[in-house]
């Protein structure tokens, strides 16, 4: 089925580990997203991509790399974790404004 | 810059139930808002959108007014049932060649309907 694939769905890290979180999309969307969803606070956009080779900071950006080398694949990266960063991942795809289409999400608890 | 707010939850109804749930925004220019749905574990599905003033959105029941003069884009359902139970996020974007297509969401409400 066509759509927008994370993994992984759940991971467990201590202080200080790295890892990376990865996007896949097979509808040839040009823009990709990573959100973070924290209780009361909505979704929040971290990095985004308007193209392949191309990435841009968004509203809570500082903790996280990304990186989107192919078109269909956007990865985030978490190079020293903190507790923090325990929330829940949401990638996105989307050809235009708003038609977006969401990944279900990876739930990231850092002790 | 952009901001959406939304109604607090949680919100507990019985079914068959009249639904509102508020949403305000600040933007500037003319956003798109859109109205989405995420079910206990899953990620956000769209409901419906509108991309002018006075655009009425409308999906599986569920029903929004883009109105300017207030800056508001409320759901409503008239009458909700049990598989409604979700977390519903208002939210915009705004319009522009640099906006890349970017939401602002809301913080989320939580509808828990009861049979």
């Amino acid at each position: 089925n066509a759509g927008v694939t994370q993994t992984p769905k759940f991971r467990v890290l201590k202080t200080g580990q790295s890892m990376t979180l990865l996007c896949a999309q097979d509808m040839n969307h040009e823009y990709m997203y990573w959100y973070r969803q924290d209780p009361g606070m909505g979704l929040r956009l971290i990095h985004y991509s308007v193209g392949e080779g191309t990435t841009a900071k968004g509203e809570v950006p500082d903790g996280y790399n990304v990186s989107r080398l192919k078109k269909q694949n956007f990865l985030l990266g978490l190079e020293s974790a903190a507790p923090s960063q325990t929330s829940v991942y949401f990638c996105a795809s989307s050809p235009d404004r708003g038609g977006y289409t969401f990944g279900s999400g990876t739930r990231l608890t850092v002790v | 810059g952009n901001s959406v707010t939304q109604m607090e939850g949680p919100v507990t109804l019985s079914e068959e139930a009249f639904l509102t749930i508020n949403c305000t925004y600040t933007a500037t220019g003319y956003p798109s808002l859109f109205w989405y749905v995420q079910y206990p574990g899953e990620g956000l599905q769209l409901l419906l959108k509108a991309t002018k003033a006075d655009d009425k959105g409308s999906n599986k029941g569920f029903e929004a007014t883009y109105r300017k003069e207030t800056t508001s884009f409320h759901l409503e359902k008239g009458s909700v049932q049990v598989s409604d139970s979700a977390v519903y996020f208002c939210a915009l974007s705004r319009a522009g060649g640099t906006s890349y297509g970017k939401l602002t969401f809301g913080q989320g409400t939580i509808l828990t309907v009861h049979p």
